[in-house]
C-alpha cells in the first residue's frame, strides 16, 4: 500500500522557469514531510522539510507547500537551473523516524 | 567529517550466500537508519537505531536480515541465504535527535551499497 504517491514520473522545464513537483499522501497522521534530491549512483540528498504546523517553508530557491486538508505537498523551484536535474523524492512520517517515500519524479531542466 | 560512509559500494553474490554491509554514520549523530531501494521505487524503511538500541523494525526485515550497532557508532546489516529478490540498493542514513523547532529535519544518507544476487 503506497502511502505517499508521486504521480508524475517525469517533468521537463526550461531553465529559469518554475518547477513544481507534487506529492500526495493518504495517512492523515503524517506530521513531518521531507523532499530529497537524488543523482545517479549517489544517495538521496536532503533538500527541505516542513512540519504539519506550517503550510509553507522556504529555503533559497526551494519552497515547500503543505495542504493538510487535501493531503498534498508540493515543491517549487524558482528559478530552475540545469544542475537541478535529478530525481526528487517526497517523504512523510508520523514519528519522525520511519519515513515513507514516494516513487520519485525525474526533473530535467533544459538549458 | 565526510558524511555517512557505506562499504562496499557494490556487492555481487551468489544466491544462498551471506553478505554483510557496513555503515559509518556522521560521528555526532546518534540515530542510524537502514533503507532499501529497488528500481523505480523510493527508499523503503528497514530499521533504525538510537545509539546501540534497535528501536524499530519493518516487516520487510525478514529473519534472514539482522542489523547491529554494537557500540552506538557504526552499524552492520547482514543478509543470510541471499535470494534474487534481495537485489537492491541498501541505504544507510543518520541523524541527531529531532530538534523541536516545528520545522522538521532530515536524515543524511550515504551513497548506498548496491547488492546483486545472481
Amino acid at each position: 500500500d503506497q502511502q505517499v504517491k508521486q504521480n508524475s514520473p517525469s517533468l521537463s522545464v526550461q531553465e529559469g522557469r518554475i518547477s513544481i513537483l507534487n506529492c500526495d499522501y493518504t495517512n492523515s497522521m503524517f506530521d513531518y514531510f521531507l523532499w530529497y534530491k537524488k543523482y545517479p549512483a549517489e544517495g538521496p540528498t536532503f533538500l527541505i522539510s516542513i512540519s504539519s504546523i506550517k503550510d509553507k517553508n522556504e529555503d533559497g530557491r526551494f519552497t515547500v507547500f503543505l495542504n493538510k486538508s487535501a493531503k498534498h505537498l508540493s515543491l517549487h523551484i524558482v528559478p530552475s537551473q540545469p544542475g537541478d536535474s535529478a530525481v526528487y523524492f517526497c517523504a512523510a512520517s508520523r514519528t519522525g523516524n520511519q519515513f515513507y517515500f514516494g516513487t520519485g519524479t525525474s526533473l530535467t531542466v533544459i538549458p | 567529517d565526510t558524511g555517512v560512509s557505506q562499504d562496499p559500494r557494490h556487492k555481487i553474490t551468489k544466491r544462498g550466500q551471506n553478505v554483510t554491509f557496513r555503515c559509518d554514520p556522521i560521528s555526532e549523530h546518534n540515530r542510524l537508519y537502514w533503507y532499501r531501494q529497488t528500481l523505480g521505487q523510493g527508499p523503503e524503511f528497514l530499521t533504525y537505531f538510537q545509539n546501540e538500541a534497535q528501536l524499530e523494525k519493518s516487516r520487510l526485515l525478514s529473519d534472514r536480515f539482522s542489523a547491529e550497532r554494537p557500540k552506538g557508532s557504526f552499524s552492520t546489516l547482514e543478509i543470510q541465504r541471499t535470494e534474487q529478490g534481495d537485489s537492491a540498493m541498501y541505504l544507510c542514513a543518520s541523524s541527531s535527535i529531532r530538534r523541536v523547532t516545528g520545522e522538521g529535519y532530515g536524515y543524511t544518507f550515504g551513497s548506498g551499497t548496491r547488492l546483486t544476487v545472481v
